[in-house]
């Protein structure tokens, strides 16, 4: 098994411009987490997908961040526009299935997003 | 407002002391509590605890959970410089986890 796949493994990118993160979750899971850890801020939750459908999206920091799942293969967090404060390695995670009380996560290597 | 706090933040020890790390959480519908290894890249789970009083062990680490006092600790025993990281436990409710700050452990030669 491959595990979580995401890219980018790292992004450069000047304030202003479009972020696009990548991930791909372990085949067969049905619950896809976003997170996002900074040395501030630790590690936060942004959102949650359940059979591809968003959750909970509490964490989503603002109308700038929005994340897709269109298939059970595949989900996209897009910041647009970025800003600095932004910078940040945001993790991807899924789970088998999260209702059931007794499954845990598994988390991809993470994209290390720096905006100038 | 669900809460979940570790401590110490930091500790340092010397290879072969036994320590003890802490969490305390007050989430409301709590079904489980995860605990996580993260050093310099991805967390990696070491154990899940549903019921209380039941020790899980694997190796030179040991965790368990006390419900009733909304808490769990996490020993390693024999320490070695291959178990500084930063370990992360996070209470979850069916909706969501919720991850503590982190406890930093640096275990010096």
């Amino acid at each position: 098994d491959a595990g979580v796949i995401q890219s980018p493994r790292h992004e450069v990118t000047e304030m202003g411009q479009e972020v696009t993160l990548r991930c791909k979750p372990i085949s067969g899971h049905n619950s896809l987490f976003w997170y996002r850890q900074t040395m501030m801020r630790g590690l936060e939750l942004l959102i949650y997908f359940n059979n591809n459908v968003p959750i909970d999206d509490s964490g989503m920091p603002e109308d700038r961040f929005s994340a897709k799942m269109p298939n059970a293969s595949f989900s996209t967090l897009k910041i647009q526009p970025s800003e600095p404060r932004d910078s940040a390695v945001y993790f991807c995670a899924s789970s088998p299935q999260l209702t059931s009380g007794t499954d845990t996560q598994y988390f991809g290597p993470g994209t290390r997003l720096t905006v100038l | 407002e669900d809460k979940v706090v570790q401590s110490p933040l930091s500790l340092v020890v010397h290879e072969g002391d036994t320590v003890t790390l802490n969490c305390s959480y007050e989430v409301t519908n709590f079904r489980s509590l995860l605990w996580y290894k993260q050093e310099k890249k991805a967390p990696t789970f070491l154990f899940m605890l549903t019921s209380s009083g039941i020790e899980k062990k694997s190796g030179r680490l040991s965790s368990i959970l006390d419900k009733k006092e909304l808490f769990s600790i996490l020993n390693i025993t024999a320490t070695q410089t291959g178990d500084s990281a930063v370990y992360l436990c996070a209470p979850y409710n069916f909706n969501k986890f919720y991850f503590g700050s982190g406890t930093k452990l640096n275990v010096k030669p």
